[in-house]
């Protein structure tokens, strides 16, 4: 069964500043991967998905996230957060089960931006 | 975003009481989810279903149980409350055509506190 793998549970970081929110999956011979974003008190939206070609994947809000095969990790980066970015970041890996599907996530990464 | 109602938002219960959340949809989307949402450990998968009366466990599926008599009603039962069951409640959707690959809508979860 595909996992996934969150190292941090809580990046602090200043306004400003660059930011990368790890995620690691595992292995398996093809993998569609996700991040998604929730906002305080909301459900959650996307911010952007990994499916196939090429390895830097743009989203919304200026996120963008590589993935490395190699290291199987989708890492998430911004290169300058606002405070409005302030929320929690899930990764996500969708699992073929027969013939149907699971999505799995991560137990997410709580970014809080200071001014 | 896609018409996803989840219902109640908020329920207080006892222990060992009967409870029923529901999960309205208006897209069609053939594939929904019930996740929870707890500290620590990001969603976890309960139960999903594929199609009308087509569903599969989660990693968490142990003392809870769904149904989906047609598309656009998804029911998750806890048959007997526990304390441990307290939690916040989402539910997903994603459509049936390249459901590996296409993003999940999310509903604004029911909070559900067992006493």
């Amino acid at each position: 069964a595909q996992s996934v793998t969150q190292l941090d549970s809580q990046v602090p970081v200043f306004e400003e500043a660059p930011v990368e929110l790890r995620c690691n999956y595992s292995s398996s011979v093809s993998v569609y991967l996700f991040w998604y974003v929730q906002y305080p008190n909301q459900g959650l939206q996307l911010l952007l998905k990994y499916l196939s070609g090429s390895t830097l994947v743009k989203g919304i809000n200026g996120f963008e996230a590589e993935f490395n095969k190699s290291q199987t990790s989708f890492h998430l980066r911004k290169p300058s957060v606002h405070i409005s970015d302030t929320a929690e970041y899930f990764c996500a890996v969708s699992e073929r089960v027969d013939s149907s599907y699971k999505l799995i996530f991560g137990s997410g990464t709580r970014l809080l931006v200071r001014p | 975003d896609a018409g996803i109602t989840q219902s109640p938002r908020h329920k207080v219960t006892e222990t060992g009481t009967p409870v029923t959340l529901r999960c309205h949809q208006t897209e069609n989307h053939r594939y929904m989810y019930w996740y929870r949402q707890d500290p620590g450990h990001g969603l976890r998968l309960i139960h999903y279903s594929y199609g009308v009366k087509d569903t599969d466990k989660g990693e968490v599926s142990d003392g809870y149980s769904v149904s989906r008599s047609k598309t656009e009603d998804f029911l998750l039962t806890l048959e007997s409350a526990t304390s441990s069951q307290t939690s916040v409640y989402f539910c997903a959707t994603k459509q049936g055509t390249s459901p590996g690959n296409t993003e999940a809508f999310f509903g604004q979860g029911t909070r559900l506190t067992v006493v």
